[in-house]
C-alpha cells in the first residue's frame, strides 16, 4: 500500500514570497490533515478535510494560509506571503474516516520550509 | 483539548525494556489514549492505542492505570531504531483530532 506522498521535500524562499505544498493521501482515505511542526515542538493541526469539505480550520492563519481539496483526493496548502516564523515542516496525514477515537492517521514525510 | 504530561527525555540501553510514562489526569470517559512516535526526519507513525484495558501489538504494549489518569508505553526490547520522539495523545471520543505535546525524546545506547 502506497503511503502519503508530499512534494516538494524541501523549499527555501525569501520572506514575502509565496509557496505551495502538495499532498496525495492514501487511496480511499476520506480525511486529510495538514500540520505545521516548528523545530523542537510537536505537530500542530492547521486544517482537516473530510472529502472536499473543511471540518476544522480553527488554527489556520487565514490571512496568509489557504488550503484546498477540490476533488476530495489530493490537496494543496499555500502560504502567501510567507513570514520568517513560517519556517517549519509541513506534514500531511490521512485517515479512513473522521468519526471515532480509534482511527489511525498516516503521515507523509513532510516538506521542510525555510523562509529567509 | 485534553492534555498529557510526559518527561522531556529518557535513555535506554539496547535490548532492554523501556517504560515511557504519560500522565493525563483530566481524561474523560470517552477519551482514547494514543501513542505515536516520530523518527528523525520522518512524519509521526502510529504505535498503539487503548481506552481502558491494557493492549499489546507487534510494536509495543500499553498499560493503562485503573483510574485512567496515567498510562505507560512499554517497548519490550529497545533497539537503535526505536530512538525517536514518543507522543502520548488523548483523542476525544467523537472526533479524530490529534493534539500533540512536546513528547519524550528516547535515546537508545548501544
Amino acid at each position: 500500500e502506497a503511503g502519503v506522498a508530499q512534494s516538494p521535500r524541501y523549499k527555501i524562499i525569501e520572506k514575502r514570497q509565496s509557496v505551495a505544498f502538495w499532498c496525495n493521501p492514501i487511496s480511499g482515505h476520506a480525511t486529510l490533515y495538514w500540520y505545521q511542526q516548528i523545530l523542537g515542538q510537536g505537530p500542530k493541526l492547521l486544517i482537516q478535510f473530510q472529502n472536499n469539505g473543511v471540518v476544522d480550520d480553527s488554527q489556520l492563519p487565514k490571512d496568509r494560509f489557504s488550503a484546498e481539496r477540490l476533488k476530495g483526493v489530493d490537496s494543496t496548502l499555500k502560504i502567501q506571503p510567507a513570514k520568517l516564523e513560517d519556517s517549519a515542516v509541513y506534514l500531511c496525514a490521512s485517515s479512513y474516516r473522521t468519526q471515532g477515537g480509534t482511527d489511525t492517521q498516516y503521515f507523509g514525510p513532510g516538506t521542510r520550509l525555510t523562509v529567509l | 483539548d485534553a492534555k498529557t504530561t510526559q518527561p522531556n527525555s529518557m535513555e535506554s540501553n539496547e535490548e532492554e525494556p523501556v517504560h515511557l510514562p504519560c500522565n493525563h489526569s483530566t481524561i474523560s470517559g470517552t477519551d482514547y489514549i494514543h501513542w505515536y512516535r516520530q523518527l528523525p526526519s520522518q512524519g509521526p507513525e502510529y504505535v498503539i492505542h487503548g481506552l481502558t484495558s491494557n493492549v499489546n501489538n507487534r510494536m509495543a504494549s500499553l498499560a493503562i492505570a485503573e483510574d485512567r489518569k496515567s498510562s505507560t508505553l512499554i517497548l519490550h526490547r529497545a533497539t537503535l531504531r526505536d530512538a525517536a520522539v514518543y507522543y502520548c495523545i488523548l483523542r476525544v471520543g467523537d472526533g479524530n483530532k490529534l493534539v500533540f505535546g512536546a513528547g519524550t525524546i528516547l535515546r537508545v545506547k548501544s
